[in-house]
Parts: structure tokens; C-alpha cells; sequence
């Protein structure tokens, strides 16, 4: 089983949807979460952390569920220039675990 | 420029040649990692540095893949007798921060890749 599991989408929204998706990790005992962003052909790139209480930035909102080991992302008012791939990420001490992306793609 | 520098970007290989992967960090960066990522896939960790010390390798895939970084600055990822299994994207990552600073901000400085394709 990987460690980080997302759904791989692809999402296709118009401009100005929400859209949401979520990932699952598999060690209870990861600290600190992340997202990271994609852009076709391009190296990742760090979104947001995601912390515990849940967190905003902009229109971007990130949620940790502890409980049940899943991290989610939401994104309001899509922008044709939010089309990338997201990238769920766990860190362990030093190591970071990524996900295999969920795609998102934003029409006019 | 000042970000993390990667070469060649693109290599073709034969199958059974040695390739040599070269990655420039940020300037004073303590922490660099090596990713492999496949078509479609997120980044698989494949080891790490911290200066010149490599602390962790147990992400490379087999003996044939070995990596450096002698001087505590550039890395080189070697590959021997590639396998057509070995093309992929292979990311090089550095960070100013180890321990737990890097765990809790979880920010690394990607380059953009040297793409393998082994014919």
C-alpha cells in the first residue's frame, strides 16, 4: 500500500467553481502535511502547509482529519491558472512522501 | 540564476549505457534529495544529503544507482546499465533546513528535472 493516496481526478470545473478533493496517508505517526502544486512539465512546487486546525490562504483551504488519516483541498473561485496537478504530501522526519496528484483542470 | 540547477535536461541512453545526472543546489543549502518521478506519478524519494553526508539511500533502486556529493554542493546521480525501467524524471531538491525545521515547513527547492529515456 503507498504511503499517500489521492484520487488522480482529472477535476475539469469552469472559472469560478469549487472544486475539492482529498488524500489518505498510511502512518498515524506523520507530523506535518502539505500541499505541493504541478504545473505540466515543471518541478513541484510548495502550496501550503496543512496544519491541524485548518488553514486558509486565499482562496485555497486546507483540512487535516487526523482521525481518519485524510488531508483535503478546496479551492474557491477557480482561476484558469489553477489548472495543475496537486500533489498530496507527508513528511516523516527529513523524508517528504508524495502522492501521485490529483489533476485539475479549469475551463472558460 | 539562483534556483536549484539541473543538467543535462534531457538524456536518451541505449540500454546498458552509464548515465551521469548533475544537480546544482541553492547556494548554502544543507539538505539535497533525489526524486524519481515515472510518467503520471508523484516523486519517489531516492536518497538523501545532508552537506556531504548521505544519510539515507534507501530509495535507489537497485546497486546499479549510486549518488554523491563529495564537497557538500553539487550531486551527481550516477546510473549503470540502464534498464528502460529507469526512464523517468529524476528531481533534484535542496533545502537550507534538516531535522525538524525541514519536517515542519516541509519546503524543498525543486529543479526542473533531467529527463531520462532509455531506448
Amino acid at each position: 500500500r503507498k504511503e499517500v493516496e489521492q484520487d488522480p481526478g482529472p477535476f475539469n470545473v469552469p472559472e469560478g467553481a469549487t472544486v475539492a478533493f482529498n488524500c489518505t496517508y498510511s502512518n498515524s505517526a506523520s507530523q506535518s502535511f502539505f500541499w505541493y502544486r504541478q504545473d505540466c512539465r515543471k518541478e513541484p512546487k510548495l502550496l501550503m502547509s496543512v496544519y491541524s486546525s485548518g488553514n486558509e490562504d486565499g482562496r485555497f483551504t486546507a483540512q487535516l482529519n487526523r482521525a481518519s488519516q485524510y488531508i483535503s483541498l478546496l479551492i474557491r473561485d477557480s482561476k484558469l491558472s489553477d489548472s495543475a496537478t496537486y500533489l498530496c504530501v507527508v513528511s516523516n522526519d527529513y523524508k517528504l512522501s508524495f502522492g501521485a496528484g490529483t489533476t485539475v483542470t479549469v475551463r472558460a | 540564476g539562483a534556483g536549484v540547477s539541473q543538467s543535462p535536461r534531457y538524456k536518451v541512453a541505449k540500454r546498458g549505457q552509464d548515465v551521469a545526472l548533475r544537480c546544482d543546489p541553492i547556494s548554502g543549502h544543507v539538505s539535497l534529495f533525489w526524486y524519481q518521478q515515472a510518467l503520471g506519478q508523484g516523486p519517489e524519494f531516492l536518497t538523501y544529503f545532508q552537506n556531504e553526508a548521505q544519510l539515507d539511500k534507501s530509495g535507489l533502486p537497485s546497486d546499479r544507482f549510486f549518488a554523491e556529493r563529495p564537497e557538500g554542493s553539487v550531486s551527481t546521480l550516477k546510473i549503470q546499465r540502464t534498464q528502460q525501467e529507469d526512464s523517468a524524471v529524476y528531481l533534484c531538491a535542496s533545502s537550507s533546513l534538516f531535522g525538524p525545521g525541514l519536517e515542519n515547513t516541509g519546503e524543498l527547492f525543486f529543479g526542473e528535472g533531467s529527463r531520462l529515456t532509455v531506448l
